[in-house]
């Protein structure tokens, strides 16, 4: 066990909805990294959030936004949801940001599907 | 459990022999390397971790070996084990430079025939 957890661990929405997917990080982590896993694929990265901003981003559009809280915890926001959006969402925990972190640590995923 | 990967490459290895999961990285400025194991169902796992500044190194039953020269990075497990059974995948990022995120590769699946 991580220490990492997400919640939904599953959900099903239909197109243009929006949703939202939370993250509990490890017991002092002060990052959380956002990514999505589609079928078959490794994770991408969709951004890292660290002292309550974000902190890198990768190829996402718009409307994938987060939130980091004071308690390190995170949301993932989905808007105008598509099809091509089912995936599995993994959030990782970490001390520290990319450029002088180790490990991250990674929860099991919000499976969302898109109808 | 959910599977993580319908149509990965598969490497399938009797119990007991050792096992090789081979990856091409991307970026030749990358400097940090991790190898990560995800069952189904699960989120991934890290294994083991390497800089560029070294070639090989060893962890319990795991070994990874790095090639710059050519961008190849492979994990070696030793006696594998049925447990060992999930989708392996290698990734990359720039430590000496900014903050760029983890890369990761596309993944192997590792079956263990008992």
């Amino acid at each position: 066990e991580t220490g990492v957890t997400q919640s939904p661990t599953h959900l099903i929405k239909t197109r243009g909805q929006q949703v939202t997917l939370r993250c509990s990080s490890q017991s002092g982590h002060n990052t959380v990294s956002w990514y999505q896993q589609a079928l078959g694929q490794g994770p991408q990265f969709i951004f890292q959030y660290y002292r309550e901003e974000e902190n890198g981003r990768g190829n996402f559009p718009p409307r994938f936004s987060g939130l980091q809280f004071p308690n390190y915890s995170s949301e993932l926001n989905v808007n105008a949801l598509e099809l091509d959006d089912s995936a599995l969402y993994l959030c990782a925990s970490s001390l520290g940001t990319f450029a002088n972190t180790g490990e991250l640590f990674f929860g099991e995923g919000s499976r969302l599907t898109v109808l | 459990g959910e599977s993580v990967g319908l149509h990965l490459p598969t490497l399938s290895v009797q119990e007991g022999d050792n096992s090789i999961i081979n990856c091409a990285y991307s970026n030749s400025a990358s400097d940090y390397f991790i190898w990560y194991k995800q069952e189904s169902g699960k989120g991934p796992q890290f294994i083991i971790d390497i800089r560029s500044n070294m070639d090989k190194r060893q962890g319990q039953r795991v070994t990874v070996l790095l090639n710059k020269t050519v961008k190849h990075l492979s994990l070696q497990i030793a006696a594998t084990q049925p447990g060992d059974s999930a989708v392996y995948f290698c990734a990359e990022n720039i430590r000496n430079s900014g903050n760029t995120p983890l890369v990761f590769g596309k993944g192997t699946r590792l079956s263990v025939i008992a």
